[in-house]
């Protein structure tokens, strides 16, 4: 089945620990990026990838890291998780730029 | 930011009755695109229209695009509970060596059956 993955879906952290949250995607697809969802602000992009080992900012990178060393995986690091990164975070994936998101089901990340 | 804005922030309608949200932008696209959300769950796609299309239908769904007016909307007919979700727009825009699809806050729409 033709998906985006991700995981973990729930995550509880503490301000300061790392963490990782991994995306695979198995439809060979190009583009990849990261969003985050909060209450009143809609989806933010944090990072995206055209390719492989090509990654640029989005709307709002601070804060978080990305690389893209295979076509499949798009991990998203926080290196030094804080309460204001308490959202829920959407991986998606697409052939190329321009065409239509498939998305994960989400991670929703709270630390306190 | 050119993030999409859509209009109204919720609608409220009866089955049966037929559901119009509206999106705005501020400059120009390559393209704009429709998804919807189930509560908290990924966002699914909808109906993409190009920056030279006018109007495109999908089953009981219809979007124009407005160009000169930076606007598009999405029509959803004969509305049915499950159609119950928040709908987003994203407009893809590509410039200046960068590409982005960016969303909007997204309307949220619930049909009373």
């Amino acid at each position: 089945e033709a998906q985006v993955t991700q995981n973990p879906r729930y995550l509880i952290t503490v301000t300061g620990k790392k963490l990782t949250v991994t995306c695979s995607q198995n439809m060979n697809h190009e583009y990849m990026s990261w969003y985050r969802q909060d209450p009143g602000l809609g989806l933010r992009q944090i990072y995206y990838s055209m390719n492989v080992e090509v990654t640029d900012k989005g709307d709002v990178p601070e804060g978080y890291k990305v690389s893209r060393k295979e076509k499949r995986n798009f991990p998203l690091i926080l290196e030094s998780p804080s309460p204001n990164q308490t959202s829920l975070y959407f991986c998606a994936s697409s052939p190329y730029q321009f065409s239509p998101l498939h998305f994960g089901n989400g991670t929703r990340l709270t630390v306190t | 930011s050119q993030q999409g804005e859509e209009d109204p922030q919720a609608l409220s309608i009866q089955e049966g009755e037929n559901a119009t949200m509206n999106c705005s932008y501020k400059t120009s696209i390559n393209n704009l695109q429709w998804y919807r959300q189930n509560s908290g769950r990924g966002l699914v796609h909808l109906i993409l229209i190009r920056s030279n299309e006018r109007e495109k239908h999908s089953g009981r769904l219809r979007v124009t695009l407005d160009t000169s007016k930076k606007s598009s909307s999405l029509l959803i007919t004969a509305s049915r509970a499950a159609d119950t979700a928040s709908y987003f727009c994203a407009t893809a825009y590509s410039g200046a060596g960068s590409y982005q699809l960016t969303f909007g806050k997204g309307t949220k729409l619930s049909v009373i059956p």
